[in-house]
This record gives C-alpha cells, structure tokens and sequence, in this order.
C-alpha cells in the first residue's frame, strides 16, 4: 500500500522563489528520501533523511523531518525554470525492506 | 557509467501476446524492484527482489511474474498483457538485499500500450 501523500498535488511560483512541498506518512520509517522526475523520465534520487535526523541539506535543498508528525518537508530555494518537474517522497518501513511513493507533487517554475 | 537499463522504451502489444521487459544493472547491487506508475495513482510496486533468486510480492503484483537468476538482471513478464496493464513501468535498484538503506537508481521506463 502507498505510505507516502505528497502535498500539494501541483505547485506553480516563479524562477527566484522558494518551493515547499509536503509528506505525510503513516507508520515507522526507517528513513525517508525525496526524487525528482522530469517528465516521463526515470526517478533521480535527491536526498535521503534517516528517522533520527531532523534536517539535512544539500545545494539548493533542505528537508525536515518530523516524526512525531510523520511528516517531511522539502525546501527547494531559489527555484529555477530547470526545477520545473515531480517531486516524490519515498518511504522506507521500519517493518520491512521496500520503499514506497505517493503521487508526487508537479512543481512548475515560471520563468 | 552505473546505471539501470530497460528495454524497450516503448512497446506496444496485443491482449494476451506475453512479453518480457528487460531491466539490468551494472553496480552489483543486490536489491532490484519493479514499479508501475500511473496517473493519479502515483508509483506503485509490483515485484521486488532482495538477490538472486530471492523475490516477493509488491502491492499490484496479479498478471505479472518475475525472475532473479543473475544479480544483474530482473526482467519482468507479462504472460497474457490486459488493456489495464498499459502503464509506465519502472525498473529500479539499491545496493543493500535490505531494500531502502540508501537512494535507489531507477531506469528510464517502459511505456507499454495493450490494445
């Protein structure tokens, strides 16, 4: 079953802001990891947060992590036109070795 | 370059012809999984495989079956396709058999049309 809700489902600003999308989850995770996908194209992984680590970044990238929430954030600062694409969260279970994704969320950045 | 591949990239087929969709990698790793992404329904998994001749039941797995005879390949069978099997198909792999420890490397995708 999907454990990984993406929120919000669509995201447009323009080039220069910051983009924040969600993940809500409903179990006990071993870690959670954010991808990208242009369109129609293969999952490219951005950044991985284990469940004892509250924020970590990376370039243009910072996420949190909220466990008692169960809910991640994914920060994307100073968007551009080239971040325009589907934004993932994944999944990993603390009850098993599978990682599983939501519907992602579609971030369009205006030029 | 460590990569994931598929083959083909698209396909189109008939109700019932079986087919194979290929998916290799080339970082020895040991976990490889299958995934099927549609709209409004997101990515969901089909097969998974901690290593070779290892396999288990992702979430959507009726009408497909799998094999894990060499580490480096994972194919994915469709024995009689359904219309309801056209979908993008995702191959993607991890280093460790315990599945998600680390980022996954995913393939470019299989479009498959069943008509």
């Amino acid at each position: 079953s999907q454990q990984g809700e993406e929120d919000p489902q669509a995201l447009s600003i323009q080039e220069g802001e910051n983009a924040t999308m969600n993940c809500s989850y409903k179990t006990s995770i071993n870690n959670l990891q954010w991808y990208r996908q242009n369109s129609g194209r293969g999952l490219v992984h951005l950044i991985l947060i284990r469940s004892n680590e509250r924020e970590k970044h990376s370039g243009r990238l910072r996420v949190t992590l909220d466990t008692s929430k169960k809910s991640s954030s994914l920060l994307i600062t100073a968007s551009r036109a080239a971040d325009t694409a589907s934004y993932f969260c994944g999944i990993s279970e603390t009850s098993g070795s599978r990682l599983t994704f939501g519907e992602g969320t579609q971030l369009t950045v205006n030029p | 370059e460590a990569q994931v591949t598929q083959n083909p990239r698209y396909l189109i087929t008939v109700t019932g012809k079986k087919l194979t969709v290929t998916c290799s990698q080339n970082m020895n790793h040991e976990y490889m999984s299958w995934y099927r992404q549609d709209p409004g329904l997101g990515l969901r998994q089909i097969y998974y495989s901690m290593n070779v001749e290892v396999t288990d039941k992702g979430d959507v797995p009726e009408g497909y079956k799998v094999s894990r005879k060499e580490k480096r390949n994972f194919p994915l069978i469709l024995e009689s396709p359904s219309p309801n099997q056209t979908s993008l198909y995702f191959c993607a792999s991890n280093l460790s058999g315990q599945g998600a420890s680390a980022g996954y490397t995913f393939g470019s995708g299989t479009r498959l049309t069943v008509v």
